[in-house]
């Protein structure tokens, strides 16, 4: 069965570091999205992404923040300048283009600032 | 500020009984409506995803939408230790691929 597949699954970075988190959607599918999910809240909407571009964006994904497709099968999100709040479960998503919205998300990367 | 309301439980009901899960949203225009499972230190999971009112059924689990009353539901029957978990209902505003906002969730336990 297709899946969405992160690595790393856990990266523990320095305060003011970059981190790149990849993702590999469900191959048929054309709409992108990063998620996150502080310990114990509920989980936010970060992205979307969709023919190359960022179709919507939350208030979180502010300047530090950004997406890139770099070939065909790859999805990233960077943050440029981490800071210890943005310690969380950080999950890819897709969806297909059937008139549907179903997301599929993959397993999560544990992002951990100190 | 598009809102989706669970109670976050947790809900205790005992193994091979019918558990119901509730959830409100704010937004009217609210088209597509997915509950997903979510065991602790997971991804979130698919289970069923409802877009017109009534009930929708897939195996042990049914959906049920009412738009008028910003309502959705989800039951399990036959409920398994194994379903125990927590449930986030999500909610998205347009009727293609777009973002999705998700309840707290609420956390499920099935007892022997």
């Amino acid at each position: 069965e297709p899946e969405v597949t992160q690595t790393p699954s856990h990266q523990v970075t320095q305060m003011g570091q970059e981190v790149i988190l990849r993702c590999v959607p469900i191959s048929n599918h054309l709409y992108f999205y990063w998620y996150r999910q502080i310990l114990g809240q509920k989980v936010e909407f970060l992205v979307s992404f969709y023919n190359n571009e960022i179709s919507e964006k939350s208030e979180i994904f502010d300047d530090q923040f950004s997406v890139e497709r770099p070939d065909g099968s790859n999805f990233t999100l960077k943050i440029r300048s981490t800071k210890l709040e943005d310690s969380a479960m950080y999950f890819c998503a897709s969806s297909g283009l059937d008139g549907a919205s179903e997301a599929f998300f993959g397993q999560g990367t544990r992002l951990t600032v100190v | 500020q598009k809102e989706v309301e669970q109670n976050s439980g947790p809900l205790s009901v005992p193994e091979g009984a019918i558990a119901s899960l509730n959830c409100t949203y704010s937004d009217r225009v609210s088209q597509s409506f997915f509950w997903y499972r979510q065991y602790s230190g997971k991804s979130p999971e698919l289970i069923m995803s409802i877009y017109s009112n009534g009930d929708k059924e897939d195996g042990r689990f049914t959906a049920q939408l009412n738009k008028a009353s910003q309502y959705v539901s989800l039951l399990i029957r036959d409920s398994q230790p194994s379903d125990s978990a927590t449930y986030l209902c999500a909610v998205c505003h347009t009727g293609t691929a777009s973002k999705l906002t998700f309840g707290t969730g609420t956390r499920l336990q099935v007892t022997l």
